[in-house]
């Protein structure tokens, strides 16, 4: 059963402007960590930015920052000042610590708009 | 510092054969994981070695076994194969049991 919940399949964005990502997941683990992957049509899949569970701050990495609520387990990804190299699929993920199994959402294809 | 590699790039099957598929993990990286991504879909993991042995799988079926070699490079096998076989499968690889995965450019595997 998919634990990852992207509701966004598909989102568009005007170049220079901010986007916001969804991102839902379902675990009863307290320790676990949060990433964003990029895909690009290259295929490769890139990491953007990680969260760990147990940290309030919200991570930031440059122009990408993510807004955690652990409570809600929702973790979105806020992409500002958008550029043309922006547009790929991007996945949310999950693994909980001392396990092996990644979880992955379907994805949002990102289109950026010039 | 290389990064993960995979061969083939693609691969063309029939029903019914057999695929071994190829990843060299990033150097230091200890830990390989394989994921089949279906179209349209995001990765599955399938599963991970570590130090040679099976350390974890996902729900795939016995048919989908693997390697992982003194060098930590690994293969991943998939015998009998089904149409529904055909994705993109992905390996990645990371240090003992830090987190944070690379992820090669994956293998196009198609069954007809």
């Amino acid at each position: 059963a998919q634990t990852v919940t992207q509701s966004q399949p598909e989102m568009s964005v005007q170049e220079a402007e901010t986007v916001t990502l969804s991102c839902t997941y379902d675990t009863s683990e307290s320790d676990y960590y949060l990433f964003w992957y990029k895909q690009p049509p290259s295929r490769q899949m890139i990491l953007v930015i990680r969260q760990e569970a147990y940290k309030q701050q919200n991570a930031t990495e440059n122009r990408f920052s993510v807004n955690f609520q652990k409570a809600a387990k929702s973790f979105s990804l806020k992409i500002s000042d958008s550029q043309l190299g922006d547009a790929a699929m991007y996945f949310c993920a999950y693994i909980v610590e001392n396990n092996n199994d990644m979880r992955f959402g379907a994805g949002t294809r990102l289109t950026v708009k010039p | 510092e290389t990064g993960v590699t995979q061969s083939p790039t693609h691969l063309i099957k029939t029903r019914g054969q057999q695929v071994t598929l190829r990843c060299s993990s990033q150097s230091g990286h200890n830990t390989v994981s394989w994921y089949q991504q279906a179209l349209g879909q995001g990765p599955q993991f399938i599963f991970q070695y570590y130090r040679e042995e099976e350390n974890g799988r996902g729900n795939f079926p016995p048919r989908f076994s693997g390697l992982q070699f003194p060098n930590y490079s690994s293969e991943l096998n998939v015998n009998a194969l089904e149409l529904d076989d055909s994705a993109l499968y992905l390996c990645a690889s990371r240090r003992d049991h830090y987190n944070e995965q690379f992820f090669g450019p994956g293998t196009r595997l198609t069954v007809l």
